[in-house]
């Protein structure tokens, strides 16, 4: 069972560009969570979607992100019109089922590290 | 807002030393995670404590947690440097809408 899967693992992108990161969960996995990880720091929550829905995009920036999982495929992280700010380490995990759920488990991929110069 | 914060952020040790990682946080929690990242890497699962005195022990490492001080602690025995690396812990909440809030992490640097 291959775990949480991330593509690409480093991404290059000039300012103005758009990024597309995406994550594969592991199978059997319907929940993903997108994290972000700036340099030296802990990693901030974005965004929660399960198949077809987004349940809670409170991490998001408002803007020039968006983040998808659809019913075939990966789940997309897309971020338009980059700039140097967006530089940063994004992960993806993925659970089998709920977070609040007492045994479910979080497991992470690892990561795209994005470059925006 | 639920906030988390460890403590040192920065630990050098001398194998064989044993020393404690604190983490703290502001509200009631449900769960606690402690996981390990070494640097250019995903973050892998350590420990989750699910309630009040939970004690896990793998190897060295050793978690606690204690809901009441809202103070969970990872206690590390007779370093080895292959420990050398970024430990965070994480905490989430069944009303957070299932996500989890990470401390700042803490760098451990073991010396031969």
């Amino acid at each position: 069972n291959a775990g949480v899967m991330q593509n690409p693992r480093h991404l290059v992108r000039r300012r103005g560009q758009e990024a597309r990161l995406r994550c594969s969960p592991m199978k059997g996995h319907s929940h993903v969570y997108w994290y972000r990880q700036l340099p030296e720091e802990g990693l901030k929550f974005m965004v929660y979607l399960q198949k077809e829905n987004i349940i809670d995009e409170s991490g998001m920036p408002k803007e020039r992100f968006s983040a998808e999982f659809p019913k075939e495929g990966p789940s997309i992280l897309r971020i338009q019109q980059v700039v140097r700010g967006d530089s940063a380490a994004y992960f993806c995990a993925s659970s089998e089922l709920r977070f609040m759920w007492t045994n479910t488990e979080a497991f992470f991929g690892q990561g795209t590290r994005l470059t925006v110069v | 807002e639920l906030k988390v914060e460890q403590n040192p952020l920065f630990l050098s040790m001398q194998e064989g030393k044993n020393y404690t990682i604190y983490c703290n946080y502001s509200t009631t929690s449900d769960r606690l995670y402690w996981y390990r990242q070494d640097p250019g890497k995903s973050l892998e699962s350590l420990f989750v404590l699910l309630s009040n005195g939970a004690v896990k022990q793998e190897g060295r490492l050793m978690a606690s947690l204690d809901t009441k001080a809202r103070l969970s602690t990872l206690h590390i025995t007779a370093a080895v440097h292959d420990l050398s690396a970024t430990y965070f812990c994480a905490v989430d909440r069944e009303t957070s809408g299932s996500r989890l809030t990470f401390g700042e992490g803490t760098q451990l640097t073991v010396n031969p």
